[in-house]
Formats: structure tokens, sequence, C-alpha cells
């Protein structure tokens, strides 16, 4: 199975800033490469597929980018809706595989 | 509006059976791949399986082959999971995704549920 890692695993920041989050494959998955964001007690939304494309209605603070094994996120300009839980995950075969989350909350 | 709703889930014994409802409205429902997924406190968010939008390919995690079967049936516009051999470890919050293309494999995913939770305890 392919392993999902992401970095950091918790991450402080304040309203306004701009953060990035790293997700590192264990072999190389080209761009089948996908971001979620979960607020507490809610589902999984889709943010980002083939590594760096928005899905419909997301907001273009939040871009993506990356191929192979290194892959990022980055959410610009920090609102209080953007404090959740990110996670990456790999659709390039099965088994899918999702990294651990990163946990982003207000500093 | 894409919408997904789950339903089923429940409180079951340990080597028993339940069967999740995924109800899709807003799309063609036989013109995509359709997936589950779960999610545990420990384990974070797991894979388990995928279904091709013709029904005819099916895909799952090594953790549930054998005992979990997806399925769906376009007259409903609903997707199914059928979990038989329950264990503890099965207890999650089982979410559907439509997957953004036909056959699942290669295939992200772009709307979820909002999820079903199954506890399995005697």
């Amino acid at each position: 199975d392919i392993q999902m890692t992401q970095s950091p695993s918790s991450l402080s920041a304040s309203v306004g800033d701009r953060v990035t989050i790293t997700c590192r494959a264990s072999q190389d998955i080209s761009n089948y490469l996908a971001w979620f964001q979960q607020r507490p007690g809610k589902a999984p939304k889709s943010l980002i597929y083939a590594a760096s494309s928005l899905q419909s209605g997301v907001p273009s603070k939040f871009s993506g980018s990356g191929s192979g094994t290194d892959f990022t996120l980055t959410i610009s300009s920090l609102q209080p809706e953007d404090f959740a839980t990110y996670y990456c995950q790999q659709y390039n075969s099965f088994p899918y595989t999702f990294g651990q989350g990163t946990k982003l909350d207000i500093k | 509006e894409v919408q997904l709703l789950e339903s089923g889930g429940g409180l079951v014994q340990p080597g028993g059976s339940l069967r999740l409802s995924c109800a899709a409205s807003g799309f063609t429902f036989s013109g995509y791949a359709m997936t589950w997924v779960r999610q545990t406190p420990g384990k974070g968010l797991e894979w388990v399986s995928t279904l091709s939008g013709s029904g005819s390919s099916t895909y799952y995690a090594d953790s549930v082959k054998g005992r979990f079967t997806i399925s769906r049936v376009t007259s409903k516009n609903t997707l199914y999971l059928q979990m038989n051999s329950l264990r503890s470890e099965d207890t999650a919050v089982y979410y559907c995704a439509k997957n953004r293309g036909y056959d699942g494999k290669r295939d992200a995913f772009d709307i979820w549920g909002q999820g079903t939770m199954v506890t399995v305890s005697s």
C-alpha cells in the first residue's frame, strides 16, 4: 500500500495568515492526489483533485501543487471557517490511502 | 443540488450484518462511480470500496474483502454496502462519496454524504 505522510500534524495560525501543509507519498503517484477539509463533526469536503485543480465552488484561496511524491496545500488569508483538519489522499492505485491529517487551529 | 444521504447505521453485535444505503440526487447516478469511506478516531480515514458506474467493476480494501459487498440500484438512485461478519474494528462513521468519473480507477471524489455511524459491540 502507498503510505501518505502529512506534516505538520498540527499547526497554529492567525486570521489573515497564509499556511502550507505538506503531503509525501511513499512512491510515485504522478498527480493523483486530492485534498479534503473536515470541520469538527462534519463530513469531509473535497477541495482539490489532480494535485492542483480546484473542485467546483472551492475558493481560489486554496491552492495545491506537486507531482510524484511531494505535494503541498496552501491556504491564503485564513478566515475563521478555514480552521479545520486537512487530509491528503492518493488515488493512483487501490487501496486508496489518506494522510493522517493536519489540524489547523487558531493561534 | 448534488446530495448524498446515508442511512442504515446502528448498533450490531460482532458477527452480525448491516446494510448501509446512500440515496443520491441532483446528478445522473448511473454516470458515475461511487465509493464508501469510513472514519475512526484511531485509524483516521480509510477507503473501503468503489463501484463503477456500470456496476460491473468493484474494488475493496483487504480489511473488508469477502465480508462487505458494494452494489447499486440505478432505478432507485441508491448505493448500498452490505456488511457481514462484522467485527469491532469495523466500528466507524461510514461515508458515501461520488466519484468524478465513471470507472472508479484513478478517480477522485467530489461530493460526500453526511455519514452514518456503525457500532459493532456486544
